[in-house]
């Protein structure tokens, strides 16, 4: 079992549509991540929330928008995606900043049609 | 040049066999260092952090140097059940949590 939540474990999602990954954890982390891996490829980084601020921010399009409502929600709105953005979207946390037990939810699937 | 390095393999070894993986990286600030094993379809999961003085875990050992700027995993008596891939992650700014993979390593272990 993951004590990293996340949901919805898979998402169809059409171009135009607007749709919401959420995240959640309640180990007390600190800093909260957003990866996206491809298939055959390594979770790549997107963004990182430090203390509830975003910390980096990986050159992603602005059709990708992350919120941290608080220190264990991580919410990843998506708008106007192309269907190359169709991944895997795992979250992570990690207890400190320097990424001391790192832990990842099970990611949520989406396809984009 | 990436900011973390792997061979992707494959490795194919038989049961039994000891098989070791390297891993560079470029920045020679990076602070933290981990290697995460990855199933088929699965999330990553933590097999082991990486210490200056390296470290032992079972049958799973880590060296880290500082000089060279690489990792590494060393798997003894290998199992069938370590086939995975085998992903090297680097804190590269840990300021920031800039937590970077490599790009993996395949494993399979054959009977």
């Amino acid at each position: 079992d993951t004590e990293v939540t996340q949901t919805p474990k898979h998402l169809v999602m059409g171009m135009t549509n607007k749709k919401s990954l959420k995240c959640e954890q309640h180990m007390g982390h600190r800093a909260m991540y957003w990866y996206k891996q491809k298939a055959k490829k390594p979770p790549e980084l997107m963004f990182v929330y430090s203390y509830e601020k975003l910390s980096i921010n990986e050159s992603v399009p602005s059709r990708f928008s992350p919120e941290c409502p608080n220190s264990s929600l991580l919410n990843l709105h998506l708008h106007a995606l192309q269907p190359e953005d169709s991944a895997l979207y795992l979250c992570a946390s990690s207890q400190d900043q320097e990424g001391r037990s790192l832990h990842f939810g099970n990611g949520t699937r989406l396809t984009v049609t | 040049r990436k900011e973390v390095e792997q061979d992707p393999g494959p490795f194919n070894v038989p049961e039994g066999a000891t098989v070791a993986f390297n891993c560079t990286y470029s920045n020679s600030a990076s602070q933290s260092f981990f290697w995460y094993r990855q199933d088929c379809r699965k999330e990553p999961k933590l097999l082991m952090s990486v210490y200056s003085s390296g470290n032992e875990d079972g049958r799973f050992t880590a060296q880290l140097n500082r000089a060279s700027q690489y990792i590494s995993l060393l798997i003894r008596d290998s199992k069938l059940s370590d086939s995975a891939t085998y992903l090297c992650v680097v804190n590269i700014r840990a300021s920031a949590s800039k937590i970077i993979f490599g790009s993996g390593t395949r494993l399979s272990i054959r009977p």
